[in-house]
């Protein structure tokens, strides 16, 4: 059974940094395409980040780009997202999702950036 | 990024009504769309891929088709259990955009 698990949400200050990290089993990590979207509350789904298989390519929507940094550990079979330089409108519940089709999702976990 | 606009932005219908839900990408992105449904407080879950191809385990009542630029995504016979927000998302172009999300909720 395909499970992703994300940890590392929390509450934070404008400004701060958090890293979220999701664990992968049940699949063979190493060979899929895995992503980070997220869900302010109460509105709709972004697409946050998306890196590839072996880590060589990585891509970020443009509200993210520079402040967030996508990396992964196919030894560990282990997502992260780095966010720095937190905002307000950075809040919601972000999602480990793997592949490009978006076949499988994590149960979320929820980042709050107020101070 | 490619831009990806859904209509309507909310539905309401009667049980065993056909719905149907369009979406509408910048550019061609030939047949890379994915259907999700997302149920209050829960994480989306894929309903269809590659624009028509349902995914293992989804009722056949839900369908999607259209290629390019123009996508549309239906429910055959609307079911209490349907009630939901529907979103499409593109991942022909990286990164992968979403439509804006249809609710739907029975009249």
């Amino acid at each position: 059974e395909v499970q992703l698990v994300e940890s590392g949400g929390g509450l934070v200050q404008p400004g701060r940094s958090l890293r979220l990290s999701c664990a992968g089993s049940g699949f063979r990590f190493n060979n899929y395409w895995m992503n980070w979207v997220r869900q302010p509350p109460g509105k709709g789904l972004e697409w946050v980040a998306n890196i590839k298989a072996d880590g060589s390519d990585k891509y970020y929507v443009d509200s993210v780009k520079g402040r967030f940094t996508i990396s992964r550990d196919n030894a560990k079979k282990s997502l992260y997202l780095q966010m720095n330089s937190l905002r307000a409108e950075d809040t919601g519940v972000y999602y480990c999702v793997r592949d490009l089709k978006a076949r499988y999702w994590g149960q979320g976990t929820l980042v709050t950036v107020s101070s | 990024d490619i831009q990806m606009t859904q209509s309507p932005s909310s539905l309401s219908a009667s049980v065993g009504d056909r719905v149907t839900i369009t979406c509408q990408a910048s550019q061609d992105i030939s047949n890379y769309l994915s259907w999700h449904q997302q149920k209050p407080g829960k994480a989306p879950q894929l309903l269809i891929y590659d624009a028509s191809t349902l995914e293992t385990g989804v009722p056949s009542r839900f369908s999607g088709g259209g290629s390019g630029t123009e996508f549309t995504f239906s429910i055959s016979s609307l079911q209490p259990e349907d009630i939901a927000t529907y979103y499409c998302q593109q991942y022909d172009n990286l990164p992968s955009t979403f439509g804006q999300g249809t609710r739907l909720d029975i009249k």
